[in-house]
């Protein structure tokens, strides 16, 4: 029982590069999401898609899009990486809505 | 000032001390109140969750909510040097999307 899974688990990016982190979850949950973590910033959510086919804003979306490819995965994609996206993202699932499984992470360097 | 606030420590405390973890909030509207445990380089995971006031017990961990005066707290009886993490508390209303918001964790160290 894998839950939820991130592939990379970590990566290094120079400015303008692109990249997209992926996740895929097998606990069959309609919800799924992207946080990032920053130390002395918490939890903050980047965009999260509450069912296949649908996707929101959250707290800190610019510079990031989303792609709800099915039920299972769910990726974040960076366009151009600036420095300030530096961070340690989360991708979470979720079928009674507040109660995530996380995954592991990806420890993402932009530099 | 934030929706929920939390004390980030650290806090260190012996091997067997009770620990007192706590978040205070601002919107009266959260009704469900969660307890995440972060440990080192992985992923926050549900703890347990309590729906409005009342206490809530699992094994040597317990959680309150106090609505009248905002403020949640997460016991651990007897604690243990695996209880070194971080404790994210996380609440949410009843209505909506129920994404929750978060604290932004506690760092727990129990030392042996």
């Amino acid at each position: 029982n894998a839950g939820v899974t991130q592939t990379p688990k970590f990566q290094v990016l120079k400015t303008g590069q692109s990249m997209t982190l992926q996740c895929a979850q097998d606990m069959n949950h309609n919800s799924m999401y992207w946080y990032r973590q920053d130390p002395g910033m918490g939890l903050r959510l980047i965009y999260y898609s509450a069912s296949e086919g649908t996707t929101d804003k959250g707290e800190v979306p610019n510079g990031y899009n989303v792609s709800r490819l099915n039920k299972r995965e769910f990726s974040l994609r960076l366009e151009s990486a600036a420095p300030s996206q530096t961070s340690v993202y989360f991708c979470a699932s979720s079928e009674a809505g507040f109660a995530y499984t996380f995954g592991s992470g990806t420890r993402l360097t932009v530099v | 000032q934030k929706e929920v606030e939390q004390d980030p420590g650290p806090l260190s405390v012996p091997e067997g001390a009770i620990v007192s973890l706590n978040c205070t909030y601002s919107n009266s509207a959260f009704q469900y109140f969660m307890w995440y445990r972060q440990y080192s380089r992985k992923g926050p995971e549900l703890l347990m969750y309590t729906y409005s006031s009342g206490n809530k017990e699992d094994g040597r961990f317990t959680a309150q909510v106090d609505k009248s005066s905002k403020y949640i707290s997460l016991f651990i009886r007897d604690s243990q040097p695996s209880d070194s993490a971080t404790y994210l508390c996380a609440m949410t209303s009843s209505g909506g999307s129920y994404i929750p918001t978060f604290g932004r964790g506690t760092s727990l160290i129990v030392h042996p």
